[in-house]
């Protein structure tokens, strides 16, 4: 199946900065997506990105189908944006449901 | 987008006993998943659960298990029976839209003592 790595596996900012978030992905996919996993388990769509950039506030994301990756820019980031980054992907050769990485753990302290 | 609920949001239980988790969704949805999360991890899918037929289950996930009723397109369940410690995680039920977007309920996260 299709293989998911997420970059750098944990991550500590302070409020205020900016990051990147990695995604690569081994084989072409149907569909991308960005999940921010909040401190109390709950998880919130970031973006469905199967290719081209989004931005929603201070988040926005880019994925390069192509060269099969994807980027999750934070800006500005808030104690409210800790917790943990996942992509999720699945590709045409599969069966539709999404393979997820291992996450992205996001401490930001005030 | 559709809205997922999920009960209980929490529990803890004794080893041995048996928990259902319920999962509604305010929307007919063809595609509905159950997922669990341990302590530390990433999300491992479980089963797709199928209306009206028997749930496709993921390698090392059995029906004995984890068996899973879905009567309707809104509705399934999921129980995890004969609890050991190793089954504290959080289950998350999961539905997919026609384009393939996920969302999310809010999890069921389980202790078994």
């Amino acid at each position: 199946g299709i293989q998911v790595e997420q970059s750098p596996p944990d991550l500590i900012l302070q409020e205020g900065a900016n990051s990147t978030l990695r995604c690569n992905f081994s084989d072409s996919v149907n569909n991308l997506q960005w999940f921010h996993q909040n401190p109390w388990g709950q998880l919130i769509n970031l973006f469905y990105i199967p290719s081209g950039t989004k931005q929603n506030g201070r988040l926005s994301a880019t994925t390069v189908a192509t060269e099969r990756y994807s980027l999750l820019y934070i800006s500005s980031s808030q104690t409210t944006d800790s917790g943990v980054y996942f992509c999720a992907v699945d590709s045409p050769g599969g069966s539709y449901i999404p393979t997820f990485g291992r996450g992205t753990s996001l401490i930001v302290h005030p | 987008s559709a809205v997922i609920s999920q009960k209980p949001s929490r529990d803890i239980c004794q080893r041995g006993t048996s928990l259902t988790i319920q999962c509604q969704v305010d929307s007919q949805v063809t595609m509905m998943f159950w997922y669990r999360q341990q302590p530390g991890q990433s999300l491992t899918l479980i089963a797709t659960a199928n209306q009206g037929s028997e749930a496709t289950y993921e390698s090392g996930f059995v029906i004995d298990k984890f068996p899973i009723s879905r009567p309707n397109l809104t509705f399934s369940t999921l129980t995890v029976s004969n609890m050991s410690p190793e089954d504290s995680s959080i289950y998350l039920c999961s539905v997919s839209s026609t384009y393939g977007e996920l969302f999310f309920g809010e999890g069921s996260r389980l202790t078994v003592l």
